[in-house]
């Protein structure tokens, strides 16, 4: 059964920064791309970046880019998103997908940017 | 970017009838491989959203057949033949075709 398990969300004031990771299992991890979504509160559904199977591609909305970071560790099976110099319109659910398609996803994550 | 919109954005639907979800893009979703990279979720209360329909009308294991995805180009329909309790949510569609990959508003099914 596949599974994604995100963690590292939080509370964190405007400027600050959180790590996210996220674990997955039960398929071959280094065989795809691997994406973030973040949900707004109440509100829809928004691509935040992704990366190639072999981490040599990496692609970012145009919201986050050159403030969040994606990565991946292949042997630990694990996806990470920093996220720096946050801002209130960041707060949302972010979950770790498989693909570019989205075929599975996490639980997700809170992140909340207040002061 | 591509501009996803959907139709109703509220669709309260009496249990075992059918109901009808309308995705229109602003651009065509075509893909230079000639495939539709059109896409189908649905996100039932507190839970995570769930890959419905992949490329148009491609169901996912265990999606149970009432549920089916047709249209191409810019119009895209999402079907359920016959709505059952579990099927409260709000339903997603998405496009994979053109960087940024965008999603719908979203419409949230409930029962009448």
């Amino acid at each position: 059964e596949v599974q994604l398990v995100e963690s590292g969300g939080g509370l964190v004031q405007p400027g600050g920064s959180l790590r996210l990771s996220c674990t997955g299992s039960g398929f071959t991890f280094s065989d795809y791309w691997m994406s973030w979504v973040r949900q707004l509160p109440g509100r829809g559904l928004e691509w935040v970046a992704n990366i190639r199977h072999d981490g040599g591609q990496k692609n970012y909305a145009d919201s986050v880019k050159g403030r969040f970071t994606i990565s991946r560790d292949n042997p630990k099976n694990s996806l990470y998103l920093q996220m720096n110099s946050l801002r209130a319109e960041d707060t949302a659910i972010y979950y770790c997908c498989i693909g570019r398609g989205y075929s599975d996803w996490g639980q997700g994550t809170l992140v909340t940017v207040s002061s | 970017d591509v501009v996803m919109t959907q139709s109703p954005l509220s669709l309260p639907v009496t249990l075992g009838q059918p109901a009808s979800i309308s995705c229109r893009s602003s651009q065509s979703l075509v893909y230079s491989d000639g495939n539709t990279y059109l896409y189908w979720f649905q996100q039932r209360p507190g839970r995570s959203p769930r890959r419905l329909i992949s490329k148009v009308s491609n169901r996912e294991s265990g999606v149970p057949d009432r549920f089916s995805g047709s249209g191409s180009g810019t119009d895209f329909i999402l079907k359920i033949s016959r709505v059952e309790a579990e099927d409260v949510g709000v339903y997603y569609c998405m496009q994979g075709t053109h960087w940024p990959y965008t999603f719908g508003q979203g419409t949230k099914l409930d029962i009448k």
